[in-house]
């Protein structure tokens, strides 16, 4: 199985800061790599797939890139509703596999 | 715009089966591969299971292997999981997926989960 090493596991930041999650993958997984958000009690929201495309609506303050092994997602002016947990995923191959969640706080 | 709700969450002992269900509307269901894929309590989220869009293939995490079961009824447009000799550590909630497009393995869309709780 592909291992997805997500860093941090937690985050606590400002209002306006810009934010940086890793991702590494155990394999090369080319650009099979997809962002979530997961805000408590909702159903996790698709924010980037395919590493760097961002989904339709999603805000462009989100942005992610990287390929084969590492991989970045940014937020480059936190706001109050990015309060969430982000979970990376690869799909390179099956079975397919989340990074361990970055929960992300507001200071 | 693609809605799912799911089914069929409880309370159930060590070594029982359940089966949970997902509806689905506003895509035409029978175009895309559905995923089910849960989160344990303090925990991140796990792949469960995939099934291809038009049933003929299946797909499951090692650790549900031989003991869960994905189905779909495209005519109903839902989705199954039919969960058997279940144990504590499945207690998780559950969430059905829409896969985007073939060739991209994203969840597209998701469900507000069904929660199982395994426990005597």
């Amino acid at each position: 199985d592909i291992q997805m090493t997500q860093s941090p596991s937690s985050l606590s930041a400002s209002v306006g800061d810009r934010v940086t999650i890793t991702c590494q993958a155990s394999l090369d997984i080319s650009d099979y790599l997809n962002w979530y958000q997961h805000k408590s009690g909702q159903a996790p929201k698709l924010l980037i797939y395919d590493a760097s495309t961002l989904e339709t609506g999603v805000p462009s303050r989100f942005s992610g890139r990287g390929s084969a092994t590492d991989f970045t997602f940014t937020i480059s002016s936190l706001q109050p509703e990015d309060i969430a947990t982000y979970y990376c995923q690869q799909y390179e191959s099956l079975p397919y596999t989340f990074g361990q969640g970055t929960k992300l706080e507001i200071k | 715009q693609a809605h799912l709700v799911e089914f069929g969450g409880g309370v159930v002992q060590p070594g029982k089966s359940l089966t949970l269900s997902c509806a689905a509307s506003g895509f035409i269901f029978s175009d895309y591969n559905m995923h089910w894929v849960r989160q344990a309590p303090g925990r991140g989220l796990e792949w469960v299971a995939l099934i291809s869009y038009d049933g003929h293939n299946s797909f499951y995490a090692d650790s549900v292997k031989g003991r869960f079961s994905i189905s779909r009824d495209n005519p109903n447009n839902t989705v199954f999981l039919q969960m058997n000799s279940l144990r504590p550590e499945d207690t998780a909630e559950y969430f059905c997926a829409k896969e985007y497009v073939a060739g991209t393995v994203a969840f597209e869309y998701w469900g507000q989960g069904a929660l199982v709780t395994v426990s005597s």
